[in-house]
């Protein structure tokens, strides 16, 4: 059960926009519109931003979107703010025996 | 308004099994629709994505540790427990427990998570 694939870092200034990826295979990502993100501050538990590729739960800023193309998915964060600087997971679903795994997780730095 | 928490020891000796409790509210495993899983992240490492148990008894496991774990549930006192057997060091980790709809597949509510050591 292979984690998904995500960069081990990203950053942008405050205001700027930044692009995470998660690349899975078509047994997971790309088989299923089952892709959520997690944001998960030092110490904390992770909170659900993104579910279904592209839906926002009740209380995330628009400034988070979520998108997929093929068998890579992505988290974009539009006009960064400092409290953006964590971070962050992606999931999927993975059929039935796996059921789901989570990527390797990107480090957010707010410069 | 639904919250878990985790339990358990803080520390275990390699070979010994860790038995974890998940005790919630705001909402119940009977009847039907929720569903409680476990997941747990190394220090300085990635989330992993351990079991999950439904209200119908349905049960997953990760298909690697699928021989050292066990998901049960509690409806009437509200608990989910998780036993992982023969622990090694590698196993030290946070442990979460978190809740999800039976229909959906992330976990929209986590506690707050329970470090285990496994150290002799």
């Amino acid at each position: 059960q292979s984690a998904l694939t995500q960069p081990p870092s990203a950053s942008g200034s405050p205001g700027q926009s930044v692009t995470i990826s998660c690349t899975g295979t078509s047994s997971d990502v790309g088989g299923y519109n089952f892709v959520s993100w997690y944001q998960q501050h030092p110490g904390k538990a992770p909170k659900l931003m993104i579910y279904e590729v592209t839906k926002r739960p009740s209380g995330v800023p628009d400034r988070f979107s979520g998108s997929k193309s093929g068998n890579t998915a992505s988290l974009t964060v539009s006009g960064l703010q400092a409290e953006d600087e964590a971070d962050y997971y992606c999931s999927s679903y993975a059929g039935s025996n796996k059921f789901e795994v989570f990527g390797t997780g990107t480090k957010v730095t707010v410069l | 308004q639904i919250t878990l928490k985790e339990s358990g020891p803080t520390l275990v000796k390699p070979t010994q099994t860790l038995t974890l409790t998940c005790t919630f509210s705001g909402f119940s495993l009977s009847p039907g629709g929720v569903g409680v899983g476990w997941i747990r992240q190394p220090p300085g490492g990635a989330l992993e994505w351990l079991a999950l148990i439904f209200w119908n008894d349905d049960k997953r496991y990760r298909p690697s540790l699928k021989s050292r774990l066990t998901i049960t549930k509690d409806s009437s006192k509200n608990q989910v427990v998780l036993t992982m057997t023969n622990m090694d060091p590698v196993d030290t980790a946070t442990y979460y427990c978190a809740h999800r709809l039976d229909y959906e597949y992330f976990f929209g509510y986590w506690g707050q998570g329970t470090l285990v050591t496994v150290s002799s």
